[in-house]
């Protein structure tokens, strides 16, 4: 059972315009998400990351939008460049006490960014 | 540059063989994680480490044995694997302050097994 769910396996934008990748979830347990991407070749890199208590968090040209109600993230990319095209992974986690911390990611999007 | 490093990045085993994945990490970090991706899959949790104690072990077979000999280091022992657990197997590390700190990943060993 995927508890973090991330429908589009591909999106294809051109410079400039705003890229927005989606995320649902299923697990109400969930109280902190981030955006992790990923280049061939290499390990996940954090982006962004948003805690229960908001409803949005920017970091430059990256913004994460939690809607808690509809249990859904999005993030937005603006303007979208070349160098973004990566897999981006949705990953949620719970508090499941002491120091355990422990990361549920979606099955991620790949976005192609055309100059 | 990643400040998880893994070694080695490439590595083909028989299922006989014996191997070991490591990893390092200097930035303080007091969790460290194992996870195993499959092509076209996201990553999946097998251990965390926190404080150098095993504190999760998601039911993984016990031909993964893992290690932590300090705060630094992480292994992964390998030991009569099947060809499914062919994957990539990441490294990850996180501060301890709460369960709001993210992943640091490594780049990954890219496991082949024959």
């Amino acid at each position: 059972d995927q508890q973090v769910k991330q429908n589009s396996p591909s999106l294809s934008v051109q410079e400039g315009r705003i890229s927005i990748l989606n995320c649902d979830y299923t697990n109400s347990m969930f109280d902190y998400f981030l955006w992790y991407k990923k280049y061939p070749a290499e390990g996940p890199t954090f982006l962004i990351s948003i805690s229960s208590i908001k409803d949005k968090n920017e970091d430059g040209r990256f913004t994460v939008f939690l809607n808690k109600s509809a249990k859904h993230l999005s993030l937005h990319i603006v303007p979208s460049q070349p160098g973004d095209s990566a897999v981006y992974f949705c990953a949620a986690s719970e508090n499941s006490g002491g120091s355990n911390y422990k990361l549920t990611f979606g099955k991620g999007t790949l976005l192609t960014v055309n100059p | 540059d990643t400040e998880v490093t893994q070694t080695p990045k490439h590595l083909v085993m028989g299922m006989t063989n014996k191997k070991s994945l490591k990893c390092e990490q200097h930035m303080g970090h007091r969790a460290m994680y194992w996870y195993k991706q499959k092509a076209k899959k996201p990553p999946e949790l097998m251990f965390v480490y926190s404080y150098e104690k095993l504190s999760i072990n998601e039911s993984v077979p016990s031909r993964f044995s893992p290690e932590c000999p300090n705060s630094s280091l992480l292994n992964l022992h390998l030991h009569a694997l099947q060809p499914e657990d062919s994957a990539l197997y990441l490294c990850a590390s996180s501060q301890l302050q709460g369960f709001s700190s993210p992943l640091h990943f490594g780049n990954g060993t890219r496991l082949t097994v024959t």
